[in-house]
């Protein structure tokens, strides 16, 4: 069945450090994967997403990679700041029919003055 | 453009009352997608529209909930008779294509 799971519930990491959030997903016929951020009392805002073709995208201060033989996702945010603490959830979804957003559990991510 | 605007924000209501939670999606997004986000669940989909069209109703929990489109800018979904279990946070979403949703601030609700 479809599931997207994520390894670790909570994070924490001192402000300027880099973090990662990891991410597994179940449904090898999964080809977009996207990363929100929740912050308390808002809706997810997407942060960014990779296509199964690629195994790397890079935005502002946000890396993703896709592993597609291990059926890992990941979220680096470099040089964090006190503006990054929030959920973070990966979530994946298939281009081709009418299959839905699936979203994982969440990880929970505090930065540390 | 203002994004996904939802209303309310906040609902109390009892055990037994109709609820009514309301979305404006961002205009031109041809999908809109309802989902609710609990501790233990986590965001589920309950339901989502194309073209103003219910493509997927299977996450609805059961005949208590519905949930209608009557135009490209308006979405209702309608809790009869709410229970407590229905507490949650429930989100709307629109996109463009089935791809990035954009999502609204969520309505919170709490049946007492």
């Amino acid at each position: 069945g479809e599931s997207v799971g994520l390894h670790l519930p909570t994070l924490s990491v001192q402000e300027g450090d880099n973090s990662i959030i990891n991410c597994a997903y179940s449904n090898s016929a999964s080809d977009y994967f996207i990363w929100y951020k929740q912050e308390s009392g808002k809706g997810p805002q997407f942060i960014i997403d990779i296509r199964s073709n690629m195994d790397k995208r890079q935005g502002q201060r946000v890396t993703v990679l896709l592993n597609k033989t291990v059926k890992h996702l990941s979220l680096q945010i470099a040089a964090t700041q006190p503006g990054d603490s929030a959920v973070y959830f990966c979530a994946e979804n298939k281009i081709q029919g009418a299959q839905k957003l699936v979203f994982g559990q969440g990880t929970r991510l505090t930065i540390n003055p | 453009d203002a994004g996904v605007i939802q209303s309310p924000r906040h609902e109390v209501t009892e055990m037994g009352q109709e609820v009514t939670l309301r979305c404006k999606p961002i205009s031109g997004h041809d999908y809109l997608f309802w989902y609710r986000q609990t501790m233990m669940r986590g965001l589920e989909l309950l339901i989502y529209f194309n073209n103003n069209v219910p493509i997927d109703d299977s996450g609805m929990p059961e005949d208590r909930f519905s949930a209608k489109m009557p135009n490209a800018s308006f979405s209702t979904l309608k809790i009869q008779p709410s229970e407590p279990r229905d507490s949650a946070v429930y989100f709307c979403a629109s996109s463009p294509l089935n791809e990035k949703l954009f999502f609204g601030s969520g309505t919170q609700l709490s049946v007492l």
